[in-house]
């Protein structure tokens, strides 16, 4: 089973308006932290957030917000003020800190920000 | 210069041939992985080290193997390439805490 689920293949937004990107994910492991990053067109792949399980508070990175709702198993990633560079794949991922911290990575979401 | 450089950057190569791609990294990181992006899958691990003489199969490492010949320095081998490998693939390192990894800037690889 999939550890870590991402429903949306593509995603569009008007620049300057924000956008949620979801991201499930499934674990027993009471420790564990999940990660956002960003692939543009260009392929490398760019760190832009962190959330442990244990952080009382969502993460933020400048534009970038994390929405953890633990309960639900939830990590979506929310931009805010898109930015025509924000267009590019978005790769959510999981390690659990209890087991081998080999994180494991979503399929990704397309996102593409109109002018 | 980056932190995790990876050669050669683009490879074409032809069913069957023995391939290396290359991984260094200046980030001090014992942890090193080797991913394999297609399209639609996103990266799956391929293999891990976590130093220098241990080594794990990650969930698809048939048909590739590796080498850490440093902390520095882990090596992906396809021993007879398939056209099937054709993918993009990413070196990446860790450190011990729960934090992020740092990914090389990928190797194109096209088998015919």
């Amino acid at each position: 089973a999939q550890k870590i689920t991402q429903t949306q293949p593509g995603m569009f937004v008007q620049e300057k308006e924000a956008v949620t990107l979801d991201c499930t994910y499934d674990t027993s492991d009471p420790s564990y932290g999940l990660f956002w990053y960003k692939q543009p067109s260009s392929g490398e792949m760019i760190f832009l957030i962190y959330q442990g399980s244990y952080d009382q508070q969502n993460a933020t990175e400048g534009r970038y917000s994390l929405n953890f709702q633990k309960a639900r198993k939830s990590a979506n990633l929310v931009i805010s003020a898109s930015q025509l560079g924000d267009s590019a794949m978005y790769f959510c991922a999981m390690r659990e800190l209890g087991g081998s911290y080999i994180p494991t990575f979503g399929r990704g979401t397309s996102l593409i920000v109109h002018p | 210069d980056a932190d995790v450089t990876q050669t050669p950057r683009n490879r074409i190569t032809k069913t069957g041939k023995r391939i290396m791609l290359e991984c260094s990294q200046t980030k001090g990181h014992d942890r090193m992985y080797w991913y394999r992006q297609d399209p639609g899958l996103g990266l799956r691990l391929i293999y891990y080290s976590f130093d220098v003489k241990d080594i794990n199969k990650g969930e698809i490492s048939d048909g590739y193997s590796v080498s850490r010949q440093a902390q520095a320095k882990f090596s992906l081998s396809l021993e007879s390439a398939i056209p099937n490998q054709t993918a993009l693939y990413f070196c990446a390192t860790s450190d011990e805490s729960p934090y992020e990894q740092y990914f090389g800037p990928g190797t194109r690889l096209t088998v015919t």
